[in-house]
């Protein structure tokens, strides 16, 4: 099975940087997805780690220890069409099955 | 920017009604999958999709649903005799390749609400 641990709710301010930390345990790991998704919307891909280390992509980064069982997402100079939640997807193989965790809903104030 | 489509955006039916929930994915995607999302509870993986088979699915993919591309276009997903728990957001998604890691592009879901 799988078990995926990130906080429920954070608050930032605009122009600031946010980490939203995700622990997991799975039975089969592969790469770990994050993806974004606001109120009402579908999920949208904002990154995926396969190796050790931090991967950058414009104001987002991901980071990932697979020893630890753990990742972070980045998110530098906030703005506030940041607000949504960010979920933790650990992948462990197959057809592409992606485990989603509750996620982290992020407000980011003015 | 080529996308995948959902529809209707939202259904609303009678328990033990059945129910299709249909969508496009993108063109040259070969694998698809189902996901559903209950008001304020995560995303959960129903099914996956390739070569006209189902490749995996979850344990909430009994025997009341099932799956079907009818033509080149359309995949849909069926619930036989829905019931109350299956008010939730469905979600299709589809990607270009399924034996490695690839994004996963979603439709906009389909709000699904059992009366």
């Amino acid at each position: 099975g799988q078990n995926i641990d990130q906080p429920t709710e954070m608050t930032a301010t605009e122009g600031a940087i946010v980490q939203i930390n995700c622990t997991y345990q799975t039975s089969g790991f592969n790469g770990l997805f994050w993806y974004q998704q606001h109120a009402g919307e579908a999920p949208t891909f904002l990154s995926y780690n396969v190796l050790d280390g931090l991967e950058e992509k414009g104001r987002f980064s991901s980071f990932l220890s697979r020893s630890k069982g753990y990742s972070y997402l980045l998110l530098k100079e906030l703005q506030m069409k940041d607000s949504a939640s960010y979920l933790c997807a650990p992948y462990s193989g197959g057809y592409q099955k992606v485990t989603f965790g509750i996620g982290t809903k992020l407000q980011v104030i003015p | 920017e080529p996308e995948v489509t959902q529809t209707p955006s939202h259904q609303v039916t009678q328990m033990g009604q059945e129910v299709i929930l249909r969508c496009v994915p993108i063109s040259n995607h070969l694998y698809f999958y189902w996901y559903r999302q209950i008001l304020g509870q995560k995303v959960e993986f129903l099914v996956s999709f390739y070569n006209n088979e189902i490749s995996e699915k979850s344990e909430i993919f009994d025997d009341q649903f099932s799956v079907e591309r009818p033509d080149g276009s359309n995949f849909t997903l069926k619930i036989r005799s829905t019931k109350l728990e299956d008010s939730a957001m469905y979600f299709c998604a589809s990607s270009t390749s399924g034996g490695v890691a690839d994004e996963q592009f979603f439709g906009p879901g389909t709000r699904l609400t059992v009366l």
